[in-house]
């Protein structure tokens, strides 16, 4: 069973800080790592992909990815309170299945 | 543009109903997929198009049946559905297959009563 674990949180934070999801799978083949955000109600938002060891950066974004440790994170840099949602780890595992963590939860404080 | 549009918003329907979702993209992308997503938890996998052709079924009722009339349409018919069913409904696209980022529409709540 390939698997993709995240704390649920909530993690909360205050802003301006610095906000570190984590996630971690369990298929040492997996090739590509997504980070998408869901705000209540609405549908999940690409917010970073990688797919090589070593950090990626976009904007106030830092995705990490590790593949020896198999764990892939999320930094975000100046939280503010628009970022408060839940964030979804997806893990692309080969024949067209994208195995989703069941989110962590953000809450920046004002 | 990465947009994915689908319809209805909301859906409320009986369990002797037939509806269809809706999900339509002009990326040119050639898979397309339906996800199921309940409160609280992530989206779960229910039929992948690939160039049109259905690629997976991750062994969902045949109260539900997808369709893909073309490259940029892609149809959820719903019949005969259990209160249990209620979620809301996603439909995403990639450029050939998971392994690209998928795009999400802004998917459909679904009420069976």
């Amino acid at each position: 069973q390939k698997e993709v674990e995240q704390n649920s949180g909530p993690l909360s934070v205050p802003e301006g800080a610095i906000a570190s999801l984590n996630c971690t799978y369990s298929d040492r083949g997996s090739q590509s790592f997504f980070w998408y955000r869901q705000y209540s109600g609405k549908s999940p938002e690409l917010i970073m992909f990688i797919y090589s060891n070593g950090d990626k950066e976009d904007g106030r974004f830092t995705a990490q990815l590790n593949k020896a440790s198999q764990y892939v994170s999320l930094l975000i840099r100046d939280s503010q309170p628009s970022d408060s949602a839940t964030y979804l780890c997806a893990v692309y595992t080969g024949g067209f299945k994208t195995i989703f963590g069941a989110g962590t939860r953000l809450f920046v404080k004002a | 543009d990465t947009e994915v549009t689908q319809t209805p918003k909301h859906l409320v329907m009986g369990m002797t109903n037939k509806k269809s979702l809706k999900c339509e993209q002009h990326m040119g992308h050639r898979a397309m997929y339906w996800y199921k997503q309940k409160a609280k938890k992530p989206p779960e996998l229910m039929f992948v198009y690939s160039y049109e052709k259905l690629s997976i079924n991750e062994s969902v009722p045949s109260r539900f049946s997808p369709e893909c009339p073309n490259s940029s349409l892609l149809n959820l018919h719903l019949h005969a559905l259990q209160p249990e069913d209620s979620a809301l409904y996603l439909c995403a696209s990639s450029q050939r297959d998971s392994q690209e980022t998928q795009y999400f529409g802004p998917g459909t709540r679904l009420l069976v009563l």
